[in-house]
């Protein structure tokens, strides 16, 4: 069955300090991922994607992810992080082709320390 | 800008009572989402529309229910709602055209039942 796992519910970071948000899937084909934040109250605004080509991939705000196929991953980093990061960050797989259906991963809670 | 508006952004209606929320956008997408979230889980998906092609998904309550009267505008009606709906809920939009692309979000409408 198709999956996406984030492993790490709350993950806390001091300012400045370097992040990675890990995300793993589990999907037959290619998969079409995607990286979203959630801030308090908000909506989800898209970060990056990755549906084909370089495996490294940049996005708004200074974040990056890597597609790993050997590791089913697409982990997010951030060299460094500024308390407005403090937030909650959505891993999904587009899945299928009918539907266009998104498979959402538990989201992890990013907590910023002073 | 172009964009995905919700519309109220917080909304309080009488348990059993009758509400509709608004979705409005200006991206001339084809794809219009709604989407269910409750705190600290990801979004679950309820229907959307591809163009005027309604899609519900499987687990959906039937309480749920759905119009897109034209392509700006998309509605999520609550016939009778329970304490059980109060939840976060929240409009997508996407342009299918082949293949994967990503979804837009709304700020989101807050559902308090009381």
């Amino acid at each position: 069955a198709q999956s996406v796992t984030q492993p790490d519910i709350h993950i806390t970071v001091s300012e400045g300090a370097s992040l990675e948000l890990r995300c793993n899937y589990s999907y037959g084909a290619t998969p079409y991922l995607f990286w979203y934040v959630q801030s308090p109250g908000q909506g989800l605004q898209l970060l990056l994607k990755y549906f084909s080509g370089d495996t490294l991939v940049q996005g708004i705000k200074g974040f990056e992810a890597e597609f790993k196929r050997s590791q089913s991953s697409f982990n997010l980093r951030k060299p460094s992080v500024h308390w407005s990061d403090a937030a909650e960050y959505f891993c999904a797989v587009g899945a299928g082709d009918s539907n266009y259906q998104l498979i959402w991963g538990a989201g992890t809670k990013l907590i910023i320390k002073p | 800008d172009a964009m995905v508006i919700q519309n109220p952004r917080y909304q309080v209606t009488q348990f059993g009572k009758p509400v509709t929320l608004s979705c409005s956008q200006t991206l001339n997408h084809n794809v219009m989402y709604w989407y269910q979230q409750k705190s600290s889980q990801a979004p679950k998906l309820l229907f959307h529309y591809y163009d005027k092609d309604f899609n519900n998904e499987a687990d959906t309550p039937d309480n749920f229910q759905s119009r897109r009267p034209n392509t700006s505008f998309c509605f999520l009606d609550i016939r009778s709602p329970g304490l059980g709906d109060a939840a976060m809920y929240l409009c997508a939009t996407s342009r299918r055209t082949g293949g994967w692309t990503e979804a837009f979000f709304g700020q989101g409408t807050r559902l308090t039942v009381v």
